[in-house]
């Protein structure tokens, strides 16, 4: 089964508009973290933002915030206000914390590809 | 603080030889993982160092394999290069193997096999 699902292969966006790019896990672990990632076309990922599985509170880095609803399994990504800079492929991921078979190993999802424009 | 650095950035091999890719991560990460990203299989989780030690294997054949050193720089090789094997090879450091720690990734690097 697909540990990580991302159900929105494209997305587009209006410049200083809000988008939510969609995230949804499966583990079985009760303790768990989950990142996203923007990848330019130059091909580094970058890192944005993590959410732990015991945090009670969403994470939030400058425009980027994580709607985590544990219950779901979703952990979306909201990025405030793009920027034309903010068009890239956009990864989530997922890390088991207690799972000492996959101990540090990161699944992510197919990626969500975000165009921003004027 | 430097960032994850690999060499080289661009690879051109043909089928048959085999290629070793280099990766120096953040200064103090004792953790270094690669993935294998396609067009057609996404990102794949190659393997993890830690401390020198493998702690743990995706699902590759055994012609991928790598090590780390006392460093903590890891070296990647591929024998036998297939035209499947051409792909953008990233690879991550982190503090450790905690799933709580954030995976920083380096650059990558362009393996086309020919």
């Amino acid at each position: 089964a697909q540990k990580i699902t991302q159900t929105q292969p494209g997305m587009f966006v209006q410049e200083k508009e809000a988008v939510t790019l969609d995230c949804t896990y499966d583990t079985s672990d009760p303790s768990y973290g989950l990142f996203w990632y923007k990848q330019p076309s130059s091909g580094e990922m970058i890192f944005l933002i993590y959410q732990g599985s015991y945090d009670q509170q969403n994470a939030t880095e400058g425009r980027y915030s994580l709607n985590f609803q544990k219950a779901r399994k979703s952990a979306n990504l909201v990025i405030s206000a793009s920027q034309l800079g903010d068009s890239a492929m956009y990864f989530c991921a997922m890390r088991e914390i207690d799972r000492g078979s996959t101990l540090g190993r990161l699944y992510f999802g197919r990626g969500t590809q975000l165009t921003v424009w004027p | 603080k430097a960032g994850v650095t690999q060499t080289p950035r661009y690879l051109i091999k043909t089928r048959g030889q085999q290629v070793t890719l280099s990766c120096s991560p953040i200064s103090g990460h004792r953790s270094v993982s690669w993935y294998q990203q396609t067009p057609g299989q996404g990102l794949q989780f190659l393997f993890e160092y830690f401390s020198e030690t493998q702690r743990n294997k995706g699902n590759f054949p055994g012609r991928f394999s790598g090590r780390q050193f006392s460093n903590s720089r890891s070296e990647m090789n591929v024998s036998t290069l297939e035209l499947g094997d051409s792909a953008l090879y990233l690879c991550a450091s982190s503090l450790g193997l905690d799933g709580s720690y954030e995976q920083y990734f380096g650059p990558g690097t362009r393996l086309t096999v020919t």
